[in-house]
């Protein structure tokens, strides 16, 4: 299916274990993001990359890793989770960005992540 | 720094009550302006957007005109149902932003038969 999807949807994990969020899109957008949602605090941005090997950190980054190997893929890990990252993760994808112009973002369903 | 204000919900309204959500934000130069949407459940989809000042951005019968002597950037919708039940954010995008969009905290809005 063409779009932007993220797996799992949902995850439960346990304070010091390794998680991967995966994030795929077909349309072969130049930029991708990841996204934390947490009620009060609207959508902050953990990392975004602007092309294949091409990553950088967003306003909350620590704690968490990517890679993007592949122009499609933009996985996300939390090497080792705590509880004050559960919280809903958003990926999103750009076809391009010139600043202070309009970049619509298409935004995956999203990954709901508990850590106990 | 760069930011937005959205006013805090829930927002509780009947079927066919008139909408009003505020948004005002902070920025050097001219940002563009979006407000996204979120339904229960999903991820979030642009609404409509604005790119310079007096530009009213339409969709779906909401409506938002870009401000700049007040800063501001409400969404309107003459007639809500509910099926307009959803998260709606504002959002910026401003020529220092540095591949960032600047986010409100969004504002729940909820809509009874």
């Amino acid at each position: 299916d063409a779009g932007i999807t993220q797996s799992p949807r949902y995850k439960i994990t346990e304070t010091g274990r390794q998680v991967t969020l995966m994030c795929h899109q077909t349309w072969s957008h130049s930029y991708m993001f990841w996204y934390r949602q947490d009620l009060g605090h609207g959508l902050r941005l953990i990392y975004y990359s602007a092309a294949a090997d091409i990553t950088d950190k967003g306003e909350v980054p620590d704690g968490y890793v990517v890679s993007r190997s592949k122009t499609e893929n933009f996985p996300l890990t939390l090497e080792s989770a705590t509880r004050s990252q559960t919280s809903v993760y958003f990926c999103a994808s750009s076809e391009s960005w010139v600043a202070g112009s309009y970049n619509e973002q298409f935004f995956g369903p999203g990954t709901r992540l508990t850590v106990l | 720094g760069n930011s937005v204000t959205q006013m805090e919900g829930p927002v509780t309204l009947s079927e066919e009550a008139f909408l009003t959500i505020n948004c005002t934000y902070t920025a050097t130069g001219y940002p563009s302006l979006f407000w996204y949407v979120q339904y229960p459940g999903e991820g979030l989809q642009l609404l409509l957007k604005a790119t310079k000042a007096d530009d009213k951005g339409s969709n779906k019968g909401f409506e938002a005109t870009y401000r700049k002597e007040t800063t501001s950037f409400h969404l309107e919708k003459g007639s809500v149902q509910v099926s307009d039940s959803a998260v709606y954010f504002c959002a910026l995008s401003g020529s220092d932003s540095n591949y960032q969009l600047i986010w409100g905290a969004g504002t729940k809005l909820i809509i009874k038969p």
